[in-house]
């Protein structure tokens, strides 16, 4: 069946210093690629998202890289701020449409002052 | 503008009761998900519903019922509660899709359920 891998599942970082967290999906008719953030027993937000016509987005700190020969996406924050700690969820389109979604494990990102 | 709202926040079964989760969302949104949230696993899909009066199974259906009487509810029932079913959940609502433009989806605020 479908499969988002995500990697690291923990990454911590001193404040300033830049952060990735690489997705790998399975199904090749996946074609939308949302992030979202969890902050402690907050609901999960989308901060960016990426389509399969697009290799690369950035909004401010965050960028989304898209690789569809090798099926991999990446998130990237810069200059990271202890508001950015929060587990980070990435998630693939699943064909048939809806708008479902397949959820990769999350990473956990602690941003040290 | 409310958004996403579910009922209760939190909840406590023994093993074998039955209880049903309430997602309201007040966005008129057509699609709306039950996801289950467990350490280390992400969010998997329950159910969905695309509509009014219509339910599909998603990831890991087994063990939940769902009802979308209203557009603006969708309700995730348990019949028979067991331990393994201790975990966070998830209502989500979103636009529908059309052809190959997919929507955002926003999330309610989550019901803790501990299964005893």
């Amino acid at each position: 069946g479908e499969n988002v891998e995500q990697h690291p599942s923990t990454l911590s970082v001193q404040e300033g210093d830049s952060a990735v967290i690489k997705c790998t999906y399975s199904d090749s008719a996946s074609n939308y690629f949302p992030w979202y953030k969890q902050e402690l027993g907050k609901r999960p937000q989308l901060i960016i998202d990426i389509r399969s016509n697009v290799g690369e987005k950035k909004d401010q700190r965050i960028a989304v890289t898209l690789n569809k020969t090798a099926k991999h996406f990446s998130l990237h924050i810069t200059e990271t701020q202890p508001e950015d700690s929060a587990v980070y969820f990435c998630a693939a389109s699943i064909s048939g449409g809806y708008n479902k979604l397949i959820f990769g494990a999350g990473t956990r990102l602690a941003v040290h002052p | 503008n409310a958004g996403v709202t579910q009922t209760p926040k939190f909840r406590v079964l023994k093993t074998g009761q039955s209880m049903t989760l309430l997602c309201a969302q007040d966005m008129n949104h057509e699609y709306m998900y039950w996801y289950r949230q467990d350490p280390g696993m992400g969010l998997r899909l329950i159910h969905y519903s695309v509509g009014e009066g219509t339910t599909a199974k998603g990831e890991v259906p087994d063990g939940y019922n769902v009802s979308r009487l209203k557009k603006q509810n969708f309700l995730l029932g348990l019949e028979s509660a067991a331990p393994s079913q201790t975990s966070v959940y998830f209502c989500a609502s979103s636009l529908p899709s059309f052809g190959r433009r997919y929507n955002e989806q926003f999330f309610g605020p989550g019901t803790r359920l501990t299964v005893l």
